[in-house]
């Protein structure tokens, strides 16, 4: 079964260049990797997915290295409102079902 | 448009009691996930539906745990016999398709708060 590593917690400054690193082994194959940002209380929200490379959108930018084994979200000049947890997601093929296998999250602190 | 939704956003039950915990996706999307986030930890991950079925059901807790989904939309989770342990914000999520290519990006509902007393 997928086992998904994060680094536990971050701290950082306003402005910087944020990057979380995920290691996901036995990711399936046809399986995308997503990144997804919760605060206290809410559900997780979708910031960012992709297969292979880098990928970037108008938050964030996702580098998948070619074996796929890890991942790595970056947030360019990160505010205070990015203080959050930040968890990587991959889906398992096991038995030909999925399992969906949240990374062990990482608390992001953003400091002024 | 709508997100998906939760009900109830709270519920306190007694030891031993059943509870049932409602979700309603995202219309049109074809894939449903429930989560289990107890205080302070991650996401587990406890069952996905394909339309109306769950192909593995291996991710529940326990035997008290049941889930359905009816008419490709609403799913319930059902605890039996409620113990202190199953108190956790249950997360309920759907995405246009279920994993494999880029359809399936999961959106969250804002979760049911258990507390078992």
């Amino acid at each position: 079964l997928a086992k998904t590593t994060q680094p536990i917690s971050m701290d950082s400054y306003e402005g910087q260049e944020v990057n979380i690193t995920c290691s996901h082994n036995n990711i399936a194959t046809n399986d995308y990797i997503t990144w997804y940002q919760q605060f206290p209380s809410q559900g997780p929200r979708f910031i960012i997915q992709g297969y292979k490379t880098k990928v970037t959108n108008e938050v964030a930018s996702l580098f998948i290295p070619a074996d796929r084994k890890s991942s790595t979200l970056s947030l360019p000049r990160v505010s205070l409102s990015d203080t959050a947890v930040y968890y990587c997601l991959v889906g398992d093929m096991y038995s030909g079902t999925y399992k969906y296998i949240f990374g062990t999250g990482t608390r992001l602190k953003v400091l002024a | 448009g709508a997100g998906v939704s939760q009900s109830p956003s709270n519920k306190v039950t007694e030891k031993g009691k059943d509870v049932e915990l409602r979700c309603d996706p995202i219309s049109g999307h074809t894939a449903l996930y429930w989560y289990r986030q107890s205080l302070g930890q991650g996401l587990e991950f406890l069952i996905y539906f394909q339309g109306n079925s769950a192909p593995d059901k291996s991710g529940l807790p326990s035997d008290r745990f049941s889930a359905e989904r009816t008419g490709g939309s609403v799913s319930t989770l059902t605890i039996q016999r409620t113990q202190q342990e199953d108190s956790a914000v249950y997360l309920c999520a759907s995405s246009l398709e279920v994993a494999g290519g880029p359809y399936n990006e999961q959106f969250f509902g804002p979760g049911t708060r258990l507390t078992v007393l």
